[in-house]
């Protein structure tokens, strides 16, 4: 069965530096999508970054950037030059997809705080 | 940009009472999904639907939950019997398209508390 594992349930950066934060999956698939989605208080969920796991080049979005590491099952997520506005909870997805179908694998989630 | 809506942000229900959880999907989205967080747990897969059938659910997803797609633009779970243990935030999301680099676009989600 597919999993996602945020190690890291809270993390803390100081406004302007750069933060990573990591997240394994297990997989047996060979082609698949994952994803970071931010919650900030407001709750709604935001997509950040997508990954195709055939795409060797790792994604990047403006600020954020990922580390994508297929052979170890590794999609770590940085941001730099943190604002503010980047404080939420981190949530790293796996996609699976069958017959037509797909739903999201989530990890429990890292609380980010920006420090001013 | 266009969202998902979800209505009520909060709802609190009685123990055994019947609560419908309302969402509004991305117009032009064909495939919606309805995930659950308990506090301080993951977010996890309910049920997926398409074309006014349920393409997938999870274990989760017993005879107590039914999803509707009532007309054109409102996207329903119903949980018939509440049990405390419902008690969670309820994120609805859809998508264009699956299996493409489409994402899934979430709502706001509806906090349910089951008293």
């Amino acid at each position: 069965a597919q999993t996602v594992t945020q190690s890291q349930p809270e993390m803390s950066v100081q406004e302007a530096e750069t933060v990573t934060l990591s997240c394994t999956y297990d997989t047996s698939e060979s082609d698949y999508y994952l994803f970071w989605y931010k919650q900030p208080p407001s709750r709604q969920m935001i997509l950040v970054i997508r990954q195709e796991a055939y795409k060797q080049q790792n994604a990047t979005e403006n600020r954020f950037s990922v580390n994508f590491q297929k052979a170890a099952k590794s999609f770590s997520l940085k941001i730099s030059d943190s604002q503010l506005g980047d404080a939420a909870m981190y949530f790293c997805a796996y996609r699976i997809t069958q017959g037509g179908s797909e739903k999201l694998v989530f990890g429990k989630g890292t609380k980010l705080t920006v420090n001013p | 940009e266009p969202e998902v809506t979800q209505t009520p942000s909060h709802q609190v229900t009685q123990m055994g009472q019947e609560v419908i959880l309302r969402c509004v999907p991305i117009s032009n989205h064909l495939y919606f999904y309805w995930y659950r967080q308990i506090l301080g747990q993951k977010v996890e897969f309910l049920v997926s639907f398409y074309n006014n059938e349920i393409s997938e659910k999870s274990e989760i997803f017993d005879d107590q939950f039914s999803v509707e797609r009532p007309d054109g633009s409102n996207f329903t779970l119903k949980i018939r019997s509440t049990k405390l243990e419902d008690s969670a935030m309820y994120f609805c999301a859809s998508s264009e398209r699956v299996q493409t680099n489409q994402p899934q676009h979430f709502g706001d989600g509806t906090r349910l508390s089951i008293l």
